[in-house]
């Protein structure tokens, strides 16, 4: 129940396609759904943010779309770039817990 | 800002040795975390703290020991390093516990052979 399951574990896009990176999820006392982003030989660091009382949030190019009956979110990159060639994790958290779940990762290759 | 500081960098260590990997945060965070990344695992937590003086087990606490020394501070030590402890180990910390809710913050990592 504590699991996150993200998929794929890879992706491959051309520069301005828009690659779209789920997770699922079974714990419904989960409230709060990051997304981290993490380049090589760095530490992830958070990209965008939601929570199950809205459907979608955008923050620039990277928006989260979340559907709370089927206990799902994912991440989708606009026009993405080079630049945004990374390894990418979803993460579920309840208040009070003081614990992040995160998933598996997916790394994403944008060619030029 | 410093913020997420983990020490050292990269190790080698030879089967049945110890060592202890240091933390510290400067954003005045009350929870830390320790994780270990290896591939196609994600990111998997070893132990936290939510407060300064606690300690709790995460998913993978075995072979493993820490110590919050104080709120900025908190240690990770392998007694008895195995070749299954080859990983990176991430240090991170939040405000977790105060409203609003804050994002967790990651050290650089330490990248840790065990030989």
């Amino acid at each position: 129940q504590q699991q996150v399951k993200q998929s794929p574990q890879s992706l491959i896009v051309q520069k301005g396609g828009i690659p779209i990176i789920n997770c699922a999820y079974e714990n419904t006392a989960f409230d709060y759904f990051p997304w981290y982003q993490q380049f090589p030989g760095k530490g992830p660091a958070l990209l965008i943010a939601i929570r199950p009382d809205v459907s979608e949030k955008k923050e620039g190019r990277f928006t989260i779309s979340f559907n709370k009956s089927a206990k799902q979110f994912s991440l989708h990159i606009m026009d993405s770039q080079p630049g945004d060639s990374a390894t990418y994790f979803c993460a579920a958290t309840t208040s009070g817990t003081y614990k992040y779940i995160f998933g598996t990762g997916t790394r994403l290759k944008v060619l030029a | 800002n410093a913020g997420v500081t983990q020490t050292p960098k990269f190790q080698v260590l030879k089967t049945g040795q110890s060592m202890t990997l240091q933390c510290a945060q400067d954003m005045n965070h009350n929870s830390m975390y320790w994780y270990r990344q290896d591939p196609g695992m994600g990111l998997r937590l070893i132990y936290y703290s939510a407060s300064e003086g606690t300690t709790d087990k995460g998913e993978v606490p075995n072979g493993y020991n820490v110590s919050r020394l104080n709120k900025r501070e908190f240690s990770l030590r392998l007694e008895s390093a195995a070749p299954s402890q080859t990983s990176v180990y991430f240090c991170a910390s939040s405000r977790q516990g105060v409203q609003p809710r804050t994002e967790a913050f990651f050290g650089q990592g330490t990248r840790l052979t065990v030989v």
